[in-house]
């Protein structure tokens, strides 16, 4: 079946690195995405990556996907207090033929000063 | 608009009473969603519209779900007679084609 697993909790001090994973379950996923919330806010899309990409880099923020494993990965280089949020992993699985999202429960990353 | 717009954004009911939550889509973007966040219950789909094929109402929970897309753009989610356990954001997304899917900042409703 169709299921996105993420860890629920991140603590790192600001200025270190993040690392938030994410394992999904439909190898026919197009695309994966990762969404931030903010307490009391929707959810902000971050970045996403097409299936036949193994990295993709935005300013602080490295996607690795490994889709013999299928595990997703959010790097967040330099992390800042307003970083943290709520962050979910989502897949698009082909078989749902709608773009309808699968989402992770979603890790909590938390930054200390 | 710029971004997905969604109303009321917080809306307090009483048990039994129906609801209608509003969504205005980016404008142009063809897929409009519905999805429900509730504590303990993560992101759950509940509804698509894409275009004028017939919508994806596998997610709705119960017959007092409903939703309306009229004239490809504004969407109505309706909740009938709600219930305690329909406390949830009640989140709105669109997109162009299905790929990148922006969302709203959510109608946040509670039933006392």
């Amino acid at each position: 079946g169709e299921d996105v697993e993420q860890s629920l909790f991140l603590s790192v001090r600001e200025g270190d690195s993040s690392v938030i994973n994410c394992t999904y379950t439909d190898s026919s996923s197009t695309y994966l995405y990762w969404y931030k919330q903010e307490p009391g806010a929707g959810l902000q899309l971050l970045t996403y990556i097409f299936s036949n990409m193994d990295m993709k880099q935005d300013q602080r923020l490295t996607v690795l996907l490994n889709k013999k494993d299928k595990h997703l990965s959010l790097r967040i280089a330099d992390t800042q207090t307003g970083d943290s949020a709520i962050y979910f992993c989502a897949e698009s699985p082909n078989s749902s033929n709608t773009g309808k999202l699968i989402f992770g429960q979603g890790t909590t990353l938390q930054v200390k000063p | 608009g710029a971004g997905v717009s969604q109303s009321p954004s917080n809306k307090v009911t009483e048990k039994g009473k129906d609801v209608e939550l509003r969504c205005d889509p980016i404008s142009g973007h063809t897929a409009l969603y519905w999805y429900r966040q509730s504590l303990g219950q993560g992101l759950e789909f509940l509804i698509y519209f894409q275009g004028n094929s017939a919508p994806d109402k596998s997610g709705l929970p119960s017959d007092r779900f409903s939703a309306e897309r009229t004239g490809g753009s504004v969407s109505t989610l309706t909740i009938q007679r709600t219930q305690q356990e329909d406390s949830a954001v009640y989140l709105c997304a669109s997109s162009l084609w299905g790929n990148t899917i922006y969302f709203g900042e959510g109608s946040w409703l509670t039933v006392v």
